[in-house]
């Protein structure tokens, strides 16, 4: 099975700083989909931004982009200006081309200091 | 993307008892997923609900402990059935929209169980 990495259990960043969250997985597949998904103490759980592997393009949505390194595994989420409301739980998110299953890290505890 | 009721958003149930959980979307959906979130750890899948079919179970997850129930393609649900504290977690389902595509997924706003 897949298994996906987040080695950050928590990390803090100074409001309108830059942060950047890592994530690495193990996978024998060519073709996948990596997420990065916020959970806020409402438990929400909220799509931050996606990436296809066979794009080489790295993903951007607004003030989050990620860093995506297929051949190293490798797929960063960086938040530039960060805001006080992007403090949460974040989690990396594998799936599979094919299936239907996500595959999601441990989380990494975002602090946003003001 | 669906739009994910769950209810309830939290309970506090006694050692031995059940709880079902339910999860209404706002448009047909394929495929609904049911997920364990112990205290401070990852999600979890549990089981895969499809409409029409038994659901699919997850290793370590068995359909006595966690029956699943998918009457039509808005609406499924889930029981924990005897529950023990170790069952203390959130539970959320997630959705894949009609159409496939990974631009449907979506989770609802989670179950917090509290088992004493």
């Amino acid at each position: 099975a897949q298994t996906v990495t987040q080695s950050q259990p928590e990390m803090s960043v100074q409001e309108a700083e830059t942060v950047t969250l890592s994530c690495t997985y193990d996978t024998s597949e060519s073709d996948y989909y990596l997420f990065w998904y916020k959970q806020p103490p409402s438990r929400q759980m909220i799509l931050v931004i996606r990436q296809e592997a066979y794009k080489q393009q790295n993903a951007t949505e607004n003030r989050f982009s990620v860093n995506f390194q297929k051949a190293a595994k490798s797929f960063s989420l960086k938040i530039s200006d960060s805001q006080l409301g992007d403090a949460a739980m974040y989690f990396c998110a594998y799936r599979s081309y094919t299936g239907n299953q996500f595959y999601f890290g441990t989380g990494t505890s975002l602090t946003v200091i003001p | 993307s669906a739009v994910i009721s769950q209810k309830p958003s939290r309970d506090i149930c006694q050692r031995g008892t059940s709880l079902t959980i339910q999860c209404q979307v706002d448009s047909q959906v394929t495929m609904m997923f049911w997920y364990r979130q112990q205290p401070g750890q990852s999600l979890t899948l549990i089981a895969t609900a499809n409409q029409g079919s038994e659901a699919t179970y997850e290793s370590g997850f068995v359909i006595d402990k966690f029956p699943i129930s998918r009457p039509n393609l808005t609406f499924s649900t889930l029981t924990v059935s005897n529950m023990s504290p170790e069952d203390s977690s959130i539970y959320l389902c997630s959705v894949e929209k009609l159409g496939g595509g990974i631009y449907g997924y979506t989770f609802g706003s989670g179950t917090r169980l509290t088992v004493v």
